[in-house]
């Protein structure tokens, strides 16, 4: 079946420790998108990537970092300079022009 | 700067019926795409319609609606009849050709839907 799967679900980080979160699509899809969701807000972008080798900052980048080194894969590192990386954190992807993206089932990250 | 306003923090409805869940935004740009979805307790986001500028006709798909109106500047969904697997996280969103990534998104808080039996 064609979709986006994140992995873990859930993960625990010790404070101090980076710690990275997978995301693979096998839709073809051009252009991938790492989003954060705390409890009572919406989702905010972290970065975003439009093809292979390429990424741009978000909104809120700052303690986090990507990569893009096949079409099919964003993973993104939370770092230990991330503040607050206790969230909900939704990977997605979609063609380039203008179309809806499709996500991910999420990992919630805590720290502990 | 792109902004969407859902208001509406919780909303609590009895099964069968109506209701709506409103969407404010702000954009300078002349093109524009919104978007509904839905996030049920799964956690997964569910692309329900998109919506271009240029388009303001109203949509129906089943029991579900959709008001877009230019000239206030809101993009109001209405679900008819409501059922318990209506229960859900509902947000807003804005892309803006502007940008440069076609589909970089930005929400609202969403809204909490609860249909209770």
């Amino acid at each position: 079946d064609g979709g986006i799967t994140q992995s873990p679900k859930y993960l625990f980080r010790k404070e101090g420790q980076n710690v990275t979160l997978s995301c693979e699509q096998n839709l073809n899809h051009d252009a991938m998108y790492w989003y954060r969701q705390d409890p009572g807000q919406g989702l905010r972008l972290i970065y975003y990537s439009q093809i292979v080798n390429d990424f741009q900052k978000g909104d809120i980048a700052e303690g986090y970092s990507v990569s893009r080194e096949k079409k099919e894969s964003f993973p993104l590192t939370v770092t230990s300079a991330q503040k607050n990386p206790t969230a909900f954190y939704l990977c997605a992807s979609s063609m380039l022009q203008y179309t809806e993206a499709f996500f991910g089932q999420g990992t919630r990250l805590t720290v502990v | 700067a792109q902004k969407v306003t859902q208001a509406q923090t919780e909303i609590s409805v009895v099964e069968k019926e109506d209701v709506t869940l409103d969407c404010v935004y702000e954009t300078r740009d002349t093109t524009y795409y919104l978007f509904w979805y839905k996030q049920p307790p799964s956690g997964e986001l569910v692309f329900l319609i998109r919506r271009n500028s240029f388009d303001e006709q109203n949509e129906i798909s089943g029991r579900y609606s959709w008001n877009f109106q230019k000239s206030t500047s809101s993009f109001n969904f209405t679900i008819t009849a409501s059922q318990v697997v209506d229960s859900a996280v509902y947000f807003c969103a804005l892309s803006e050709e502007y940008t440069g990534a076609n589909s970089k998104l930005t929400f609202g808080k969403g809204i909490t839907l609860s249909v209770r039996p």
